[in-house]
């Protein structure tokens, strides 16, 4: 079965970076985009951006352009996160997110369970 | 971006009643709508995809409806298991903006 499972929860001080790992199993791997959203404390989803598993290929938020690096391992079937210039509005739990179909603008079918990014100094 | 507004923010019911929420889009985005619905401390599962397709395994009480620009989400006999925030998206393009989400009460 599909599964998509995230790395453990972090605490970064402001100003440092964080890399989530989210490890997909269950499916061929490069032929299905994968998304980041996030979600704030008490607050609605946030999309931050995309990453084609097959090439690599990103397409990002204008909020995290400049801040934020999304990659892939496909020998290992992961992908990654990476934000950069922390604050403290970073704090957030953070979901990897596949897409439906192959093709076409399918909705997200199978999500990470979240990774608790904590910005504190 | 596409702009997705959700009305309302929150809202109560009795256990079987009907329940409609809406989403609005900036701009057409024919059927590209998707709905999810979010327990605490969980990550959003999809309900609904192209506006009116419900997905697999999600209790027929769920329905979707609308085309354009404006959509609805429906839940024709709320359970007490419905208490959620549901959260509409736009997969038009693909920078998929979500609305503000529509929290549900169970009276």
């Amino acid at each position: 079965q599909v599964q998509m499972v995230q790395s453990g929860a972090e605490v970064k001080k402001p100003g440092a970076s964080v890399k989530v790992s989210c490890k997909a199993s269950g499916y061929t791997f490069i032929n299905y985009y994968v998304h980041w959203v996030r979600q704030a404390p008490g607050q609605g989803l946030e999309w931050m951006g995309v990453i084609t598993p097959s090439g690599g290929g990103t397409t990002y938020s204008q909020n995290f352009q400049g801040r934020v690096t999304m990659t892939r391992d496909t020998s290992t079937s992961t992908l990654y996160m990476e934000l950069s210039s922390l604050r403290s509005e970073d704090t957030a739990v953070y979901y990897c997110a596949r897409v439906q179909t192959p093709y076409g603008s399918s909705p997200f079918d199978y999500w990470g369970q979240g990774t608790l990014v904590t910005v504190s100094s | 971006d596409i702009q997705m507004t959700q009305s309302p923010s929150s809202l109560s019911a009795s256990v079987g009643a009907r329940v409609t929420i809406t989403c609005r889009a900036s701009q057409i985005i024919s059927n590209y709508l998707n709905w999810y619905q979010q327990r605490p401390g969980k990550a959003p599962q999809l309900l609904i995809y192209a506006a009116s397709s419900l997905q697999s395994g999600v209790p027929s009480r769920f329905s979707g409806s609308g085309s354009g620009a404006d959509f609805t989400l429906t839940i024709s006999r709320l359970q007490p298991d419905d208490s959620a925030t549901y959260y509409c998206q736009q997969s038009f393009t693909m920078s998929r903006t979500f609305g503000g989400g529509t929290k549900v009460e169970i009276k």
